[in-house]
């Protein structure tokens, strides 16, 4: 159980395109999505925390009119780059977390959507 | 809020090495420890994790035990294997719903023939 999915896996765009990422929980209800972003060789940079029904939380540096987060139901959210440029290529990756005193309260991750923006 | 700093690397062995990659953190709270594993082009997956004091996780001959006195969550392995060669990240995470994670900077470990 607690199975993350990312779509697409990888996608390759043009400048000034918009591309969404979707952040699924397979088996389990997430009430709580992160999502982060490697650049090549470093660490995880967490962009946002979005919990169900309600607005992202950004962190500081992350513009949210850049990077769109829609977290619509408990086991989907997704991700949007507007406009996007070569500096936004990266991997992107989601996190999922499950309701408090059940065995998904932690997080699980998906396994990443690597951006190219041509 | 949290911190954690992660042994540096890279970390070259030879196959059949002892391998310690150290992480110490610093959390509010009691959080629950984590080593993930990023294999070349992939995404994270769950190595090992300790929920309380003294707890050893394990996986794949990888043990780290929860070391509340010294905030500590050291990763060993008997012996690698070439297969081993991979990125790991130290994680403590925050317990309930509250809190976000924060990960170490990533060891590169690669282990040779």
């Amino acid at each position: 159980g607690a199975v993350v999915s990312q779509h697409p896996s990888w996608v390759i765009c043009k400048s000034g395109t918009s591309v969404k990422i979707e952040c699924r929980s397979l088996d389990f209800q997430a009430t709580t999505m992160f999502w982060y972003r490697q650049f090549p060789k470093q660490s995880l940079m967490l962009m946002a925390t979005s919990n169900e029904g309600s607005k992202a939380t950004y962190e500081q540096g992350v513009e949210k009119d850049k990077f769109l987060i829609n977290h619509a139901s408990l086991t989907l959210s997704t991700l949007t780059v507007t406009s996007a440029h070569p500096e936004d290529s990266s991997f992107y990756i989601c996190s999922a977390r499950g309701l408090a005193a059940t065995r998904y309260n932690e997080q699980f991750f998906g396994p990443g959507t690597r951006l190219t923006v041509l | 809020g949290n911190s954690v700093t992660q042994m540096e690397g890279p970390v070259t062995l030879s196959e059949e090495a002892f391998l310690t990659i150290n992480c110490t953190y610093t959390a509010t709270g009691y959080p629950s420890l984590f080593w993930y594993v990023q294999y070349p082009g992939e995404g994270l997956q769950l190595l090992l994790k300790a929920t309380k004091a003294d707890d050893k996780g394990s996986n794949k001959g990888f043990e780290a035990t929860y070391r509340k006195e010294t905030t500590s969550f050291h990763l060993e392995k008997g012996s690698v294997q070439v297969s081993d060669s991979a990125v790991y990240f130290c994680a403590p995470h925050p317990r309930g719903n509250a809190g976000k994670s924060t990960f170490g900077d990533g060891t590169t470990l690669t282990v040779k023939p």
